[in-house]
């Protein structure tokens, strides 16, 4: 089985601080992408990338940074914590092309305090 | 702006029932589609994809898909109180980022 893990299920944090979350999949995925999931607004894209060493802006990516140094790593970054943070976050990995749905890991709830 | 559409429910069936999830989609070009289960504080797992118009049956569960009206279901057969949980849609184009519907809450009632 595919497996992606985050290094975090709980994570607390002050305001201002610089975090960092992690995340590691086995499978040798190309694809990896970073969401937060916030209660009535669904997944949102924070980043992606499609190879080491390359990234894409998703749809929410202020106040982010990531990543990417080896292929199964891709690391998120808050360069500043800030309390509207507060969210799971969930990592996934997937295989390149058409048919490459997701496996996600099991998610890290960040309170940002 | 890409976008999938689900009503968020919930949606409450009794047990043994059929359950129908149904999701639409904006993009024309769209070419994979994807169910996700998500149990409450629990990640998104896969459950169906489909890429083809017509039906694909898993078990008890049954994708369909009509890329004329854009339109994609998920059909729950026998359903049991265990399949309680939000169910995503999710499509894509080529290898573009999976765009997520905000899913829709399914209560199996015993």
């Amino acid at each position: 089985d595919v497996k992606v893990t985050q290094s975090s299920r709980y994570l607390v944090k002050r305001t201002g601080e610089k975090v960092f979350l992690e995340c590691v999949q086995d499978m040798d995925h190309e694809n990896m992408f970073w969401y937060r999931q916030d209660p009535g607004l669904g997944l949102r894209l924070i980043y992606f990338s499609y190879d080491v060493k390359m990234k894409e802006k998703g749809d929410i990516p202020e106040g982010y940074s990531v990543s990417r140094e080896k292929k199964e790593r891709f690391s998120l970054i808050l360069e500043s914590a800030s309390t509207n943070q507060t969210s799971m976050y969930l990592c996934a990995s997937s295989l390149k092309g058409q048919g490459g749905g997701y496996t996600f890991g099991s998610g890290t709830r960040l309170t940002v305090v | 702006q890409k976008e999938v559409e689900q009503n968020s429910g919930p949606l409450s069936v009794p047990e043994g029932a059929i359950a129908s999830l149904n999701c639409t989609y904006s993009d024309r070009g769209s070419q994979s589609f994807f169910w996700y289960r998500q149990y409450s504080g629990k990640s998104p797992e896969l459950i169906m994809f489909i890429y083809s118009n017509g039906d694909k049956e898993d078990g008890r569960f049954t994708a369909q898909l009509n890329k004329a009206s854009q339109y994609v279901s998920l059909l729950i057969r026998d359903s049991q109180p265990s399949d309680s949980a939000t169910y995503l849609c999710a499509v894509k184009r080529g290898n573009t980022p999976l765009v997520f519907g905000k899913g829709t809450r399914l209560s199996v009632i015993a």
